[in-house]
Protein backbone atom coordinates (compact mmCIF):
# COMPACT_ATOMS: atom_id res chain seq x y z
CA UNK A 1 0.00 0.00 0.00
CA UNK A 2 1.31 3.62 -0.25
CA UNK A 3 1.34 4.22 3.79
CA UNK A 4 0.86 2.63 6.75
CA UNK A 5 -2.22 1.13 7.51
CA UNK A 6 -3.62 0.12 11.45
CA UNK A 7 -6.58 -1.94 12.05
CA UNK A 8 -9.22 -1.52 13.72
CA UNK A 9 -9.67 2.25 13.30
CA UNK A 10 -11.26 2.25 16.50
CA UNK A 11 -11.92 -0.64 19.30
CA UNK A 12 -14.48 -0.32 22.17
CA UNK A 13 -13.76 -3.16 25.11
CA UNK A 14 -14.47 -3.78 28.52
CA UNK A 15 -11.84 -3.91 31.57
CA UNK A 16 -10.02 -7.00 31.76
CA UNK A 17 -11.00 -7.80 28.17
CA UNK A 18 -7.93 -8.82 25.55
CA UNK A 19 -7.35 -6.62 22.07
CA UNK A 20 -4.81 -7.01 19.27
CA UNK A 21 -4.26 -3.87 17.26
CA UNK A 22 -2.38 -4.39 13.50
CA UNK A 23 -0.44 -2.59 11.84
CA UNK A 24 1.08 -2.72 8.12
CA UNK A 25 3.87 -0.91 7.44
CA UNK A 26 4.83 0.53 4.25
CA UNK A 27 6.11 -2.07 1.95
CA UNK A 28 9.99 -2.67 1.85
CA UNK A 29 10.51 -1.01 5.71
CA UNK A 30 12.37 -2.62 8.07
CA UNK A 31 11.97 -0.37 10.94
CA UNK A 32 8.63 -0.31 12.56
CA UNK A 33 7.55 1.34 15.66
CA UNK A 34 4.40 1.66 18.30
CA UNK A 35 3.86 4.56 19.85
CA UNK A 36 1.00 5.48 22.47
CA UNK A 37 -0.68 8.67 22.79
CA UNK A 38 -2.79 9.97 25.21
CA UNK A 39 -5.19 13.30 24.85
CA UNK A 40 -3.45 16.42 24.51
CA UNK A 41 0.21 14.71 24.83
CA UNK A 42 2.51 13.79 22.26
CA UNK A 43 3.10 10.17 21.03
CA UNK A 44 5.07 8.20 23.76
CA UNK A 45 7.46 5.32 22.69
CA UNK A 46 6.52 1.63 23.28
CA UNK A 47 8.32 -0.47 20.80
CA UNK A 48 10.67 -0.70 18.21
CA UNK A 49 11.72 -3.44 15.48
CA UNK A 50 13.95 -4.04 13.21
CA UNK A 51 13.25 -6.56 11.08
CA UNK A 52 11.53 -9.72 12.98
CA UNK A 53 13.21 -8.64 16.19
CA UNK A 54 12.28 -6.31 18.88
CA UNK A 55 15.19 -4.17 19.48
CA UNK A 56 13.44 -2.49 21.75
CA UNK A 57 10.85 -2.79 23.90
CA UNK A 58 11.96 -0.79 27.17
CA UNK A 59 8.79 1.51 26.34
CA UNK A 60 6.01 -0.93 27.14
CA UNK A 61 4.68 -0.08 30.44
CA UNK A 62 4.18 -3.70 31.70
CA UNK A 63 3.84 -6.92 31.24
CA UNK A 64 0.43 -7.10 29.70
CA UNK A 65 1.56 -5.82 26.77
CA UNK A 66 3.37 -7.28 23.85
CA UNK A 67 4.06 -6.90 20.44
CA UNK A 68 5.05 -9.19 17.38
CA UNK A 69 6.25 -8.79 13.74
CA UNK A 70 6.60 -12.80 12.60
CA UNK A 71 7.59 -12.07 8.88
CA UNK A 72 9.61 -8.52 9.47
CA UNK A 73 6.19 -7.17 8.05
CA UNK A 74 3.03 -6.69 9.76
CA UNK A 75 3.01 -6.27 13.17
CA UNK A 76 0.62 -6.39 16.19
CA UNK A 77 0.69 -5.02 19.77
CA UNK A 78 -1.07 -7.18 22.27
CA UNK A 79 -2.72 -5.91 25.41
CA UNK A 80 -4.09 -8.28 28.11
CA UNK A 81 -6.41 -8.16 31.00
CA UNK A 82 -7.68 -4.10 29.79
CA UNK A 83 -7.28 -1.69 32.06
CA UNK A 84 -9.06 2.13 31.86
CA UNK A 85 -6.07 3.55 31.98
CA UNK A 86 -5.25 1.81 28.42
CA UNK A 87 -7.51 3.89 26.67
CA UNK A 88 -5.33 6.10 23.84
CA UNK A 89 -4.74 6.42 20.04
CA UNK A 90 -2.27 3.82 19.60
CA UNK A 91 -0.13 5.29 16.71
CA UNK A 92 2.45 3.00 14.36
CA UNK A 93 5.17 3.94 12.47
CA UNK A 94 7.57 2.27 9.67
CA UNK A 95 10.85 3.60 7.99
CA UNK A 96 13.40 2.51 5.84
CA UNK A 97 16.10 2.17 8.78
CA UNK A 98 16.42 3.71 11.69
CA UNK A 99 17.24 7.12 11.89
CA UNK A 100 14.87 7.40 8.83
CA UNK A 101 11.88 9.64 8.23
CA UNK A 102 9.04 7.93 10.43
CA UNK A 103 5.68 7.20 8.39
CA UNK A 104 2.75 7.12 11.18
CA UNK A 105 -0.45 5.40 10.40
CA UNK A 106 -3.60 6.79 11.20
CA UNK A 107 -3.81 4.95 14.23
CA UNK A 108 -6.37 2.94 16.01
CA UNK A 109 -8.71 4.76 18.94
CA UNK A 110 -8.73 2.66 21.78
CA UNK A 111 -11.17 2.75 24.72
CA UNK A 112 -11.66 0.50 27.72
CA UNK A 113 -15.04 0.95 29.62
CA UNK B 1 9.01 10.01 29.04
CA UNK B 2 8.88 13.31 26.13
CA UNK B 3 12.24 15.12 25.59
CA UNK B 4 11.05 17.89 23.37
CA UNK B 5 8.73 20.96 24.44
CA UNK B 6 7.31 22.98 22.27
CA UNK B 7 6.18 26.24 22.69
CA UNK B 8 3.99 27.96 22.78
CA UNK B 9 1.04 25.51 23.98
CA UNK B 10 -1.08 27.50 21.76
CA UNK B 11 -1.80 29.53 18.96
CA UNK B 12 -4.22 31.28 16.99
CA UNK B 13 -3.58 33.53 14.45
CA UNK B 14 -5.23 35.40 11.13
CA UNK B 15 -5.01 33.70 8.08
CA UNK B 16 -2.10 35.27 6.03
CA UNK B 17 0.24 36.08 9.15
CA UNK B 18 3.29 33.57 9.91
CA UNK B 19 3.11 31.39 12.36
CA UNK B 20 6.23 30.75 14.77
CA UNK B 21 6.35 27.54 16.70
CA UNK B 22 9.44 26.74 19.07
CA UNK B 23 11.27 23.75 20.29
CA UNK B 24 13.80 23.16 23.29
CA UNK B 25 15.22 19.79 23.99
CA UNK B 26 17.78 18.37 27.07
CA UNK B 27 20.29 16.16 25.34
CA UNK B 28 22.56 15.51 21.63
CA UNK B 29 20.59 14.64 18.96
CA UNK B 30 21.14 13.29 15.90
CA UNK B 31 18.49 14.84 14.05
CA UNK B 32 15.37 16.77 15.06
CA UNK B 33 11.56 16.15 12.94
CA UNK B 34 8.52 18.29 13.01
CA UNK B 35 5.36 16.95 12.30
CA UNK B 36 1.82 17.92 12.18
CA UNK B 37 -1.38 16.25 13.25
CA UNK B 38 -5.28 16.89 12.73
CA UNK B 39 -7.84 15.65 15.17
CA UNK B 40 -5.51 13.48 17.33
CA UNK B 41 -4.96 11.22 14.51
CA UNK B 42 -2.40 9.96 11.83
CA UNK B 43 1.19 12.45 11.67
CA UNK B 44 2.20 13.73 8.84
CA UNK B 45 5.84 14.02 8.51
CA UNK B 46 6.98 17.58 7.88
CA UNK B 47 10.44 18.12 7.80
CA UNK B 48 13.68 16.84 8.82
CA UNK B 49 16.95 18.98 10.15
CA UNK B 50 19.95 16.62 11.29
CA UNK B 51 22.25 18.55 13.75
CA UNK B 52 24.91 19.06 11.57
CA UNK B 53 21.92 21.60 9.50
CA UNK B 54 20.95 25.39 10.67
CA UNK B 55 18.41 25.76 8.36
CA UNK B 56 15.84 23.78 5.60
CA UNK B 57 13.19 25.20 3.79
CA UNK B 58 10.19 23.29 2.15
CA UNK B 59 7.34 25.36 0.84
CA UNK B 60 5.76 27.48 3.21
CA UNK B 61 8.02 26.04 5.79
CA UNK B 62 11.21 26.80 7.55
CA UNK B 63 12.43 25.15 10.21
CA UNK B 64 15.75 26.25 12.00
CA UNK B 65 18.03 24.65 14.39
CA UNK B 66 20.56 25.83 16.90
CA UNK B 67 22.41 22.65 18.95
CA UNK B 68 24.32 25.19 21.19
CA UNK B 69 20.93 26.36 22.76
CA UNK B 70 19.57 22.78 21.82
CA UNK B 71 16.26 24.39 20.15
CA UNK B 72 14.37 24.47 17.05
CA UNK B 73 11.77 26.70 15.43
CA UNK B 74 9.13 26.31 12.57
CA UNK B 75 8.26 29.08 10.69
CA UNK B 76 4.99 28.63 8.65
CA UNK B 77 4.74 31.57 6.24
CA UNK B 78 1.00 33.37 5.01
CA UNK B 79 -0.77 30.39 6.97
CA UNK B 80 -4.18 29.48 6.09
CA UNK B 81 -7.16 27.74 7.32
CA UNK B 82 -6.28 24.48 6.61
CA UNK B 83 -2.60 24.52 8.74
CA UNK B 84 -4.84 24.59 11.66
CA UNK B 85 -3.41 21.19 13.48
CA UNK B 86 -1.30 20.17 16.27
CA UNK B 87 2.24 20.58 15.64
CA UNK B 88 5.30 18.48 17.32
CA UNK B 89 8.71 18.38 16.78
CA UNK B 90 10.50 15.29 17.74
CA UNK B 91 13.98 14.52 18.84
CA UNK B 92 16.52 11.10 17.40
CA UNK B 93 18.86 11.25 20.55
CA UNK B 94 20.51 8.11 19.42
CA UNK B 95 18.27 5.68 21.17
CA UNK B 96 15.49 3.64 19.14
CA UNK B 97 12.55 6.07 19.23
CA UNK B 98 11.50 9.12 18.78
CA UNK B 99 10.78 12.00 21.63
CA UNK B 100 8.20 13.98 20.77
CA UNK B 101 6.62 16.90 22.86
CA UNK B 102 3.09 18.02 23.66
CA UNK B 103 2.67 20.19 21.04
CA UNK B 104 1.75 23.28 19.96
CA UNK B 105 -1.99 23.48 18.90
CA UNK B 106 -2.43 26.05 15.92
CA UNK B 107 -5.62 27.79 15.51
CA UNK B 108 -5.61 29.83 11.57
CA UNK B 109 -8.78 31.62 11.74
CA UNK B 110 -10.43 32.64 8.25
Amino acid sequence: GAGVSQTPSNKVTEKGKYVELRCDPISGHTALYWYRQSLGQGPEFLIYFQGTGAADDSGLPNDRFFAVRPEGSVSTLKIQRTERGDSAVYLCASSLGQRETQYFGPGTRLLVL
Amino acid sequence: SQQGEEDPQALSIQEGENATMNCSYKTSINNLQWYRQNSGRGLVHLILIRSNEREKHSGRLRVTLDTSKKSSSLLITASRAADTASYFCATDAGSNDMRFGAGTRLTVKP
